[in-house]
């Protein structure tokens, strides 16, 4: 089958680091995805990568090792808005017509 | 950026009525969109695939009968809850993309069905 793994909660304070780790098993990877969600909201995006490596758009990093099938969004100096759930998601065919298959999500909960 | 915007936001309808939800995409074509529900803290679990022009493709357990999808143009799809029990109220969002890259989300469409 297919399959995200990703921590379902995690707890932070304002201004630390947090890691969120995310392994896969999926039949075809064609990249990783993060997306952020806050409660009632809908899924927004964070970052792709579709090579190994790192990729950094501001204070969010993500990360992608395809031999480990592992990745992780890094988030650092985090703030209370922060605080929502986070979504790893891999595509399983090449362009627009990849789905996504999601993890179950992690909930970051950051505290003063 | 692009933009999928996604009609209602919140319905309430009565048990046996249908409920028709849009998603468009605004500023690009899609060929594609995907069609996802979502329960309270949970994660996004794809019910089918709409693609432009033919049809829907679902994902297993999904009634399609229950819930229709009609792709009739490259910018607009549509989701029909029809026959809506109290246990079909939950949330509904819809995707498309441009390339393997981003998804982008309509807005979602919260379905109480009383």
């Amino acid at each position: 089958g297919q399959s995200l793994e990703q921590p379902s909660e995690v707890t932070a304070v304002e201004g630390a680091i947090v890691q969120i780790n995310c392994t896969y098993q999926t039949s075809g990877f064609y990249g990783l995805s993060w997306y952020q969600q806050h409660d009632g909201g809908a899924p927004t995006f964070l970052s792709y990568n579709g090579l190994d490596g790192l990729e950094e758009t501001g204070r969010f990093s993500s990360f992608l090792s395809r031999s480990d099938s592992y990745g992780y969004l890094l988030l650092q100096e985090l703030q209370m808005k922060d605080s929502a759930s986070y979504f790893c998601a891999v595509r399983d065919r090449r362009g627009s017509q990849g789905n996504l298959i999601f993890g179950k999500g992690t909930k970051l909960s950051v505290k003063p | 950026g692009a933009v999928v915007s996604q009609h209602p936001s919140r319905v309430i309808c009565k048990s046996g009525t249908s409920v028709k939800i849009e998603c468009r995409s605004l500023d690009f074509q899609a060929t594609t969109m995907f069609w996802y529900r979502q329960f309270p803290k949970k994660s996004l679990m794809l019910m089918a695939t709409s693609n432009e022009g033919s049809k829907a493709t679902y994902e297993q357990g999904v009634e399609k009968d229950k819930f229709l999808i009609n792709h009739a143009s490259l910018t607009l799809s549509t989701l029909t809850v029809t026959s809506a029990h109290p246990e079909d109220s939950s949330f509904y969002i819809c995707s498309a993309s441009r390339g393997s890259s981003e998804a982008f989300f309509g807005q979602g469409t919260r379905l109480t069905v009383v």
